[in-house]
């Protein structure tokens, strides 16, 4: 199964954009790309997916490479509440193992 | 709407008894998952049921079992429990059992302390 690679832990200024990196260079044509977040001692809240091309939400926006050997979760403007453990997790309809790495810990500083 | 209810939201248990976790899924979802989350990892996949049948099951021991009921909702059991069982008990919904192009809601979880 195609594996992901995120930094451990990232720090923001509030206010300021922050581009989360996922690799993925075993990917298959067939996996999407999905993003959830884990709040402090809440259960993950799905955040955003796509297959191949860039996708825009409320939450943030996905940049897939144009090999989709990585991709980039970009919070546009962070707050302290976006301050949570990023997952980014490749899924198939064919494999109903969804499976979250480590994640990267992002800090948001005043 | 209320979203996926998980109980009890603690629970302390000691070697070598069972336990029983509950969840409720979102109204119209009919697929649930379970996943365990151990202090400072990611979520691990144990069970998934959709329409009260099994569809996926990840890397656990057979002590690890589960069902869904009628209303969609679902129970993770746990027989002769080690202290490597101590951990953050998941529950995610969904409307169909695929994952590509469908959103899983999480519960808050159910925190098990083994001692």
């Amino acid at each position: 199964d195609a594996k992901t690679t995120q930094p451990n832990s990232m720090e923001s200024n509030e206010e300021e954009p922050v581009h989360l990196p996922c690799n993925h260079s075993t990917i298959s044509g067939t996996d999407y790309i999905h993003w959830y977040r884990q709040l402090p001692s809440q259960g993950p809240e799905y955040v955003i997916h796509g297959l191949t091309s860039n996708v825009n939400n409320r939450m943030a926006s996905l940049a897939i490479a144009e090999d989709r050997k990585s991709s980039t979760l970009i919070l546009h403007r962070a707050t302290l509440r976006d301050a949570a453990v990023y997952y980014c997790i490749l899924t198939r309809d064919d494999n109903n193992d969804m499976r979250f790495g480590a994640g990267t810990r992002l800090t948001v500083k005043p | 709407d209320a979203g996926v209810t998980q109980s009890p939201t603690h629970l302390i248990k000691t070697r070598g008894q069972h336990v029983t976790l509950r969840c409720s899924p979102i109204s119209g979802h009919k697929s649930v998952s379970w996943y365990q989350q151990v202090l400072g990892q990611g979520p691990q996949f144990i069970f998934q049921y959709y329409e009260k049948e099994e569809r996926g099951r990840g890397n656990f021991p057979d002590r690890f079992s589960a069902r869904q009921f009628p209303n969609y909702s679902s129970e993770l059991n746990v027989n002769a429990l080690l202290l490597g069982d101590s951990a953050l008990y998941l529950c995610a919904s969904s409307r169909y059992p695929g994952l590509t192009s469908n959103e899983q809601f999480f519960g808050p979880g159910t925190r098990l302390t083994v001692l």
